[in-house]
């Protein structure tokens, strides 16, 4: 069954501090993978995806099909980075999304 | 374009009452997506479709809840009768199938049924 794991419900980090955002999956076939992103009030947006293998505000995520995770990491946390994070899966060649439960992401001065 | 538009952006209802929400997704998007966000579940699919046809449905809760797409730019979530634990932020999502993917949510429309 498809399944994202967020285990982290809030993470709370000091400005300049690495962090790391976990997300583990599952699912039976090849899966695309993305982070959304929702900062205070304002829409969940895409922050980044698998298949671009970019990196976004400083974020990046490596999908790592033999741990099935797609974690999300940033050298040095901003303030601005307080946000809700979700990670998201859909089937490829499927449109249907999957989400994970989110995590609070508190970056402290 | 403006994106994906939900109304309304905020309702309180009270219990046993029925309760609409309305979606408009981005112009020449295929596929439309109710979503409900709580702090304990975070973000549920409840129901999606594809060319306005209803694909899963699997995610509703129970038969007081029901949504239509009459046509491709236009999608409603009904509640009847609602209930305190219905009490929600409810986003509309839209995207094009086997484009980049990508859903483009709306602002959502926060729910409290007391």
């Amino acid at each position: 069954a498809q399944r994202v794991t967020q285990p982290e419900k809030l993470l709370s980090v000091f400005k300049g501090a690495p962090v790391e955002l976990k997300c583990n999956y599952s699912y039976s076939g090849s899966p695309e993978l993305f982070w959304y992103v929702q900062y205070s009030r304002q829409r969940l947006q895409l922050l980044l995806r698998h298949i671009s293998r970019e990196s976004i505000k400083g974020f990046t995520a490596d999908l790592n099909k033999g741990e099935t995770s797609f974690h999300l990491k940033k050298p040095f946390a901003q303030e601005e980075d307080s946000a809700m994070y979700y990670c998201a899966l859909k089937g490829m060649g499927f449109n249907k999304f999957y989400f994970g439960s989110g995590t609070k992401l508190n970056v402290k001065p | 374009d403006a994106g994906v538009i939900q109304s309304p952006r905020h309702e309180v209802t009270e219990m046993g009452q029925e309760v609409t929400l309305r979606c408009k997704p981005i112009s020449g998007h295929n596929s439309l997506f109710w979503y409900r966000q709580t702090m304990m579940r975070g973000l549920e699919l409840l129901i999606y479709f594809n060319n306005n046809v209803p694909i899963d449905d699997s995610g509703m809760p129970e038969d007081r809840f029901s949504a239509k797409m009459p046509n491709a730019s236009f999608s409603t979530l009904k509640i009847q009768p609602s209930e305190p634990r219905d009490s929600a932020v409810y986003f509309c999502a839209s995207s094009l199938e086997g484009f980049t993917g990508e859903l483009f949510f709306g602002e959502g429309s926060r729910l409290t049924v007391l």
